[in-house]
């Protein structure tokens, strides 16, 4: 059974530029999450897909926004990236049917803005 | 709103002593806290949480973590360190007490040294 898994590992962009980051679920969950994690930081929690729509989000700017498709599967798009964008990326997933469901995170993007 | 704050950005031990890793929380509602652990170039692994249930929770890998009102406190313990336990620390805090990452708040982490 996969776990969550992310797509790319790294990548490197130029300030201003948009980029897109990917998360598969782990089988049998229907809940995404996704989270930044500054160098140094603890994650913070960006926002949550389920049922392909966005359910909750978190502290940060419309620059950043997200889609889930009908596999379950999710994007998180960010545009106009500025260098305090560089973070590592993870998203996590659960089971939909309770709150009280582990999610498991995937090993996350790590995107550097230059 | 809630938040946690870890004291101590590391924390080194020798192999074999205690492991104490401190967290404080602040939540006006009733908190759901949990201790994530991740290691270099991984994402998080959940170690233990605390649901109300009881107050002593145990986890994976010998952890423990004792949740206390009074103090409001949820520190993480492990009786004696073993070189794989070197690795970043999270307490986070939730109101929902699945551990589903749904909202949750993290500390800024412990990096966690063990000296052989």
């Amino acid at each position: 059974d996969a776990g969550v898994t992310q797509s790319p590992t790294h990548l490197i962009k130029t300030r201003g530029q948009q980029v897109t980051l990917r998360c598969s679920p782990k089988s049998g969950h229907d809940t995404v999450s996704w989270y930044q994690q500054a160098l140094g930081q603890g994650p913070q929690f960006i926002f949550q897909y389920y049922e392909e729509e966005e359910r909750q989000r978190g502290n940060f700017p419309d620059r950043f926004s997200g889609h889930q498709f009908p596999n379950y599967s999710s994007e998180l798009n960010v545009n106009a990236l500025l260098l305090g964008d560089s973070a590592l990326y993870l998203c996590a997933t659960r089971r939909a049917d309770s709150m009280n469901t582990e999610a498991f995170f995937g090993q996350g993007t790590r995107l550097t803005v230059v | 709103a809630q938040s946690v704050t870890q004291l101590g950005s590391h924390v080194s031990v020798s192999e074999g002593a205690l492991v104490l890793l401190r967290c404080n929380y602040s939540s006006s509602v009733p908190p759901y806290l949990f201790w994530y652990v991740q290691y270099p170039n991984q994402g998080l692994q959940l170690l233990l949480k605390y649901t109300s249930a009881a107050t002593l929770v145990k986890g994976i890998n010998g952890f423990e973590a004792e949740f206390k009102k009074s103090e409001t406190s949820f520190h993480l313990t492990k009786p004696s360190a073993h070189m794989s336990d070197a690795a970043e620390y999270f307490c986070a805090v939730s109101p929902y007490s699945g551990g589903g990452a749904d909202g949750l708040t993290f500390g800024k982490g412990t990096h966690l040294i063990i000296q052989p």
